[in-house]
This record gives structure tokens, C-alpha cells and sequence, in this order.
């Protein structure tokens, strides 16, 4: 069965520094998306950042990127010059049925960051 | 980026009535889901909403007790039924549209029942 996995409940991070945040998977399926997602507290969910499995080079958007290892079947993201807009729960999540027209997401636990000024 | 709108946003509710929340996305999209969010826990998924027909349910949710509606491409509703505190949760809708990547969500609806 798909799994997603993040250990890391909390994180602190000082402010214009770069932090991971860590995210395994398992799936048996070939074909899969990763993606996160940032929640602040007033509950919305916005996307950050895709990654295929099937794509060769890791997921870069602005300020995130996506460190992309699909041998040990991990996904973290890490956030460059972090800022204190960036506190906020964020989850990391995988796409069941890639070509199937699929679109079910399995989620993480989640890991609150806080970033420090 | 789809813009996805829903309602209410926030809402007080008595235990045993019912609440039904909408979900507005400003343009056609293939799929719809359902998702609740408990106090404190990561995201499970209700239900997919199927235009025209009737909604699949994962497991451990029911019909009779979270009935989805899909008239067309763009709206979808999701009822709560007689609501008891532990039903108290966000409640997001996300849509994915034709075979993009991104999957986007609305806003959530904060639901605490007393």
C-alpha cells in the first residue's frame, strides 16, 4: 500500500537560512507524483512544488526545490533563505493512479516549521 | 492556477443537524475530491466527485453520512449529516484539471459542532 512518511514533526530554522524538510514514500507503482504542499494556520492548502517520477532532473520553483532521491524513495523539499512568512505546516503527499486520470493524494503527518528572526 | 472558492468558510453547528458545504472552481476541471482535515492530523480523502454520477467513497466513509453532489464541471457540494463533535474538522475541496500535474485546493470550511 502507498505510504508517506515525515519524521520530523517540528522544525526551527533561523531566518534567510535554507532548511529540509524530509519526506519518504512506498508505493509499487512506477509511475507516481510527489508533491507539497504549505498550510498556514488560517487552513488553506497551497501547492509548492511537483516532482514525476519520471523526471530526470529535480523540481525547482522560486525559493523551493525538491531533492528528489527515487532509489531510497525519498522527496524532501528544502526552503533557500527562509522567511518568516514560511512558518506554516507543511505536507508532503503522493498521487495514487498517475495514468489512470487519477488524482487522490496521500499525505504525510505533516512538519510544523517555525522560522526564527 | 485554478481558483477554488468554498462555503461557508468557518461555521458553528448543534450536534445532529446537518451542514452542506459548496465548492466553486472558476473553470471546467475533470476531478474533484473531498477531504477532511481533523484537529491536529494530516488530510484523508472522503470521496471523489463524479460528474453525473453518484461519488466514490473511500473507505470508512458512507453515503448516507457525507452525501456529494456534482451537477457539472465546475461545483460540488459535500453534506455533513447528523454532525456529532467528532465531526468537527476542515473540510477541503481540491480539483485537478485534465491531465495536468497540479491538484489545487479551496480554502477549507472550519466545522466545530457543539
Amino acid at each position: 500500500a502507498q505510504k508517506i512518511t515525515q519524521t520530523q514533526p517540528g522544525m526551527f530554522v533561523q531566518e534567510k537560512e535554507a532548511v529540509t524538510l524530509d519526506c519518504t514514500y512506498d508505493t509499487s507503482d512506477q509511475s507516481y507524483g510527489l508533491f507539497w504542499y504549505k498550510q498556514p494556520s488560517s487552513g488553506e492548502m497551497i501547492f509548492l512544488i511537483y516532482q514525476g517520477s519520471y523526471d530526470e532532473q529535480n523540481a525547482t520553483e522560486g525559493r523551493y526545490s525538491l531533492n528528489f532521491q527515487k532509489a531510497r524513495k525519498s522527496a524532501n523539499l528544502v526552503i533557500s533563505a527562509s522567511q518568516l512568512g514560511d512558518s506554516a505546516m507543511y505536507f508532503c503527499a503522493m498521487r495514487e493512479d498517475f495514468y489512470n486520470q487519477g488524482g487522490k493524494l496521500i499525505f504525510g503527518q505533516g512538519t510544523e516549521l517555525s522560522v526564527k528572526p | 492556477s485554478a481558483v477554488i472558492s468554498q462555503k461557508p468558510s468557518r461555521d458553528i453547528c448543534q450536534r445532529g443537524t446537518s451542514l452542506t458545504i459548496q465548492c466553486q472552481v472558476d473553470s471546467q476541471v475533470t476531478m474533484m475530491f473531498w477531504y477532511r482535515q481533523q484537529p491536529g492530523q494530516s488530510l484523508t480523502l472522503i470521496a471523489t466527485a463524479n460528474q453525473g454520477s453518484e461519488a466514490t467513497y473511500e473507505s470508512g466513509f458512507v453515503i448516507d453520512k457525507f452525501p456529494i453532489s456534482r451537477p457539472n464541471l465546475t461545483f460540488s457540494t459535500l453534506t455533513v449529516s447528523n454532525m456529532s463533535p467528532e465531526d468537527s474538522s476542515i473540510y477541503l475541496c481540491s480539483a485537478r484539471r485534465g491531465f495536468g500535474n497540479t491538484i489545487y485546493f479551496g480554502e477549507g470550511s472550519w466545522l466545530t459542532v457543539v
